[in-house]
């Protein structure tokens, strides 16, 4: 079946714009995960579902983020009046469990330009 | 909450050396420790993983050891080849819940 899937693939969006994120999981995963990688950096956790409900929303680094996911299937991460900081690839992953223990399926990502 | 610290950010070996990356955890509720690799270009795959029953797993050239009560867990690669250059990331399973935290990645150069 279809892997993880993201669009926009890239996204040059100008400082203080609103961007929204699109992430498809596996069909049946019931975990979904976003995380933020920016250039050699490691892989920094945004945010968590599991189904609709997202019981870890620690790493969402400000208020001005935030993502919803709808039907227990697609998830958009929205940010708001976008800053140069912002600038990153994001990564969505979905797994089939919700302890965390099965494999992440992790998306090719969107690469997010802020100029 | 969960922090997971990842040594070194990079390692040059050899083709037929070893390569060895640890990682420290912080939260002693921890019980799943996978690790990805990420090729240049690519996304992450889960590559080994261990889980807080057993101190070793092993899968051919890669093996993962557990150390539960320093709180520390360490990735072997042996007789590397140039195929195992990537970034290497561990993680942890926070607590009991279902998202896993990061390290900042190792990026390994296999010399042929």
């Amino acid at each position: 079946g279809a892997g993880v899937s993201q669009s926009p693939s890239n996204k040059v969006t100008e400082k203080g714009k609103d961007v929204e994120l699109r992430c498809d999981p596996i069909s049946g995963h019931t975990a979904l995960y976003w995380y933020r990688q920016s250039l050699g950096q490691g892989l920094e956790f945004l945010i968590y579902f599991q189904g609709n409900s997202a019981p870890d929303k620690s790493g969402l680094p400000s208020d001005r983020f935030s993502a919803e996911r709808t039907g227990g299937s697609v998830s958009t991460l929205t940010i708001q009046r976008t800053q140069q900081e912002d600038s990153a690839v994001y990564l969505c992953a979905s797994s089939l469990g919700g302890q965390g223990t099965s494999p992440l399926h992790f998306g090719n990502g969107t690469r997010l330009t802020v100029t | 909450g969960e922090n997971v610290e990842q040594h070194p950010s990079t390692l040059s070996v050899q083709e037929g050396d070893s390569a060895v990356i640890k990682c420290t955890y912080s939260d002693s509720a921890s019980n799943y420790f996978p690790w990805y690799k990420q090729e240049l270009g690519k996304r992450p795959q889960l590559i080994i993983d261990i889980r807080s029953n057993v101190g070793e797993k092993k899968d051919q050239r890669i093996a993962v050891t557990l150390n539960k009560t320093a709180k520390h867990f360490s990735l072997h690669i042996t007789e590397t080849q140039p195929e195992d250059s990537a970034v290497y990331f561990c993680a942890a399973l926070k607590g009991s819940q279902g998202n896993l935290i990061f390290g900042k990645g190792t990026k390994l150069s296999v010399k042929p």
